[in-house]
């Protein structure tokens, strides 16, 4: 089956600096890569994702790029606010039906 | 539209006791799911139905049974609790290989 790993576990970034996460997956046959954004005591939120058929998506401050080759793909968010501030999860899903295999996630802190 | 709905958002049971998870969603989709997440980590599979009349376990299924009521409605039944299953339950639907949609969570506690 699919397995996911996620970098770093938490991360901690001045505001208005960039943040980076990186994640790698095993089955080549997976083509659906989201983020998920959960914030303390809520629910997991979609905020980007991208199709193996596609390199790099940008929404604004977020962007995702996808390297199939090396099986990682990894979340730039720049120009970091404290509303940032959350645990960021990846997941890998193949074509099949939805069955996402997320990482263990990412908690970001940003000090103003 | 209300999205996914879970009943209830909070339980206290003691271990031994039993009780059921409901899930619904208004979205049309076929596939849902059930997961846990522990303090401090990630989102864990329970089960999935890819569509309705299926379910299938994910990666931490025993202890739990499912039923896949209809296409709307997916419930996770704990039949004796155990403190180990004292967790956050998130249900989520989506359309096949396209974007999970999370429901508020049921925060259960098992003394």
């Amino acid at each position: 089956g699919e397995n996911v790993e996620q970098h770093p576990s938490t991360l901690s970034v001045q505001e208005g600096d960039s943040a980076v996460i990186k994640c790698t997956y095993s089955d080549s046959a997976s083509n659906y890569f989201p983020w998920y954004k959960q914030e303390l005591g809520k629910r997991p939120q979609l905020i980007i994702d991208i199709r193996s058929n596609v390199g790099e998506k940008k929404d604004q401050r977020i962007a995702v790029t996808l390297n199939k080759t090396a099986k990682h793909f990894s979340l730039h968010i720049t120009e970091t606010q404290p509303e940032d501030s959350a645990v960021y999860f990846c997941a890998a899903s193949p074509p099949y039906w939805g069955k996402f295999q997320f990482g263990a996630g990412t908690q970001v802190v940003v000090t103003p | 539209n209300a999205g996914v709905t879970q009943t209830p958002k909070f339980q206290v049971l003691k271990t031994g006791q039993s009780m059921t998870l409901q899930c619904a969603q208004d979205m049309n989709h076929n596939s849902m799911y059930w997961y846990r997440q522990d303090p401090g980590m990630g989102l864990r599979l329970i089960y999935y139905s890819a569509s309705e009349g299926t379910t299938d376990k994910g990666e931490v299924p025993n202890g739990y049974n499912v039923s896949r009521l209809n296409k709307r409605e997916f419930s996770l039944r704990l039949e004796s609790a155990a403190p180990s299953q004292t967790s956050v339950y998130f249900c989520a639907s989506s359309e096949y290989n396209n974007e999970q949609f999370f429901g508020p969570g049921t925060r259960l506690t098992v003394l």
